[in-house]
């Protein structure tokens, strides 16, 4: 059975600093997808990783897939305030479902 | 908007009601999953119907039920309604795994 596990679970940081936010899953998959809620509103997809080594990048956002260590990671630079969300990963089983982690709640202080 | 409409937005209820939500998926999605949000918690996945079918099933309580109509919009029913199930309500919907689910803006549900 595919788990999917983030840390941290809560993340309060400065504005200007740097971070990571990793995605460790338990069996082999080869898709993982990245999403951002605010409070109360619904999720907004980030990346779709689909390959090993892939990397993406949208503004200070980064992320990267490695398949063999069954990491994902998401590298905020230079943070902003308007970064404060929560984010998912969530990865694909062998029936194509998503597996969802339980979600990073990130604050940027100003 | 993503595409996919997920009516009502609000909806507050007593306890021992019934109430249906609604998703219209995006055009050209088959795929509909169901979840469920409550008060800062993670994502609980309730149900997929792919192309009409049920396709997989998650910690979906007996009370909720589902189904997907041909035209391939469907309905989340709750009943025997309890303060414990009030929650974010969200849909989403997906054409193949390349591109993930796209999620409607969710109903947001209260039992009182």
């Amino acid at each position: 059975e595919l788990k999917v596990e983030q840390n941290p679970l809560f993340l309060s940081m400065q504005e200007g600093k740097n971070y990571t936010i990793y995605c460790n899953y338990s069996t082999t998959s080869d898709r993982l997808y990245w999403y951002r809620q605010d409070p109360g509103k619904s999720l907004e997809s980030l990346f779709v990783l689909l390959s090993n080594g892939a990397v993406k990048q949208e503004g200070r956002l980064m992320a990267s897939l490695d398949t063999k260590a069954r990491l994902s990671t998401l590298h905020i630079t230079a943070a902003v305030h308007d970064l404060s969300a929560t984010y998912f990963c969530a990865v694909a089983d062998s029936n194509y479902q998503l597996i969802w982690g339980a979600g990073t709640k990130l604050i940027i202080k100003p | 908007d993503s595409g996919v409409t997920q009516t009502p937005k609000h909806l507050i209820t007593a306890t021992g009601q019934r109430v249906t939500l609604r998703c219209s998926p995006r055009s050209g999605d088959l795929s509909v999953y169901w979840y469920q949000q409550s008060l800062d918690q993670g994502l609980q996945f309730l149900i997929q119907y792919y192309n009409g079918e049920e396709r997989a099933k998650g910690n979906i309580l007996e009370r909720f039920s589902a189904q997907q109509f041909p035209d391939l919009h469907s309905e989340l029913n709750l009943s025997s309604l309890e303060l414990g199930d009030s929650a974010l309500y969200f849909c989403a919907s997906s054409e193949e795994l390349n591109y993930g689910y796209t999620f409607g803006s969710g109903t947001r549900l209260t039992v009182v």
